[in-house]
């Protein structure tokens, strides 16, 4: 699976919009994009992936490059609760990748009052 | 309520035991996987299983022994043989290829 690299941190108002940049120069065609986010002492939590096409649900909106080098994680109205590690992973669809989701260091986001 | 349960949330255990963490799901997910997480450090995956009666090393398998016997349970066992025990261990699971839903976690403690 291709290399991912994050800032180590970074801060956001609360109620302003947070955008976490990932790298991935590295992928290939057949890789998809995922992110997560870890509260302190809890266990991850799926926020969003993608392949090639901008993606949004509930949550986040994931914007990927078209060369696909590169991802943003945006979300749009930052609350407290939002304080986490931001974990951006990149996966193949099966193979010896099946299941593997290699965690880097990821971004710890702290959002201020 | 679906979802991934682990017991106990925390967990003492002498050097030299071995010790056995629970993990248990409710959302008919064919495939579970084990992670260890250490301070200040990303994930790093233990063994993984997608089908009953069937697992895989992951990247750090050395010290541990899971079991598959049924779809829902997939315990770890950390035997005496893991040099540095004590850690964060979370549990996951998901439906063939997809995202993966994780559990709250367990964290050992080894004295």
């Amino acid at each position: 699976d291709a290399k991912t690299t994050q800032p180590t941190s970074m801060d956001c108002a609360e109620g302003r919009a947070a955008n976490l940049p990932c790298n991935h120069s590295t992928i290939s065609g057949n890789e998809y994009v995922y992110w997560y986010r870890q509260i302190h002492s809890q266990g991850p939590q799926y926020i969003i992936h993608g392949l090639k096409n901008n993606e949004t649900n509930e949550m986040a909106s994931l914007i990927i490059t078209e060369d696909r080098k590169s991802s943003t994680l945006i979300l749009p109205h930052a609350t407290l609760r939002d304080t986490a590690v931001y974990y951006c992973i990149v996966r193949g669809a099966g193979g010896t990748s099946y299941g593997k989701l290699t965690f880097g260091q990821g971004t710890i986001l702290t959002v201020h009052p | 309520d679906g979802g991934i349960t682990q017991s106990p949330k925390y967990l003492f255990r002498k050097e030299g035991q071995n010790v056995t963490l629970s993990c248990e799901q409710n959302l008919n997910h064919d495939a579970m996987y084990w992670y260890r997480q250490d301070p200040g450090q990303g994930l790093r995956l233990i063994y993984y299983s997608q089908i009953v009666n069937d697992f895989q090393k992951g990247d750090i398998a050395e010290g541990y022994s899971v079991s598959r016997e049924k779809k829902e349970s997939f315990p770890l066992t950390v035997t005496s043989a893991q040099k540095n025990p004590t850690a964060f261990y979370l549990c996951a699971s998901s439906r063939s290829y997809n995202e993966q839903f994780f559990g709250p976690g367990t964290r050992l403690t080894v004295l």
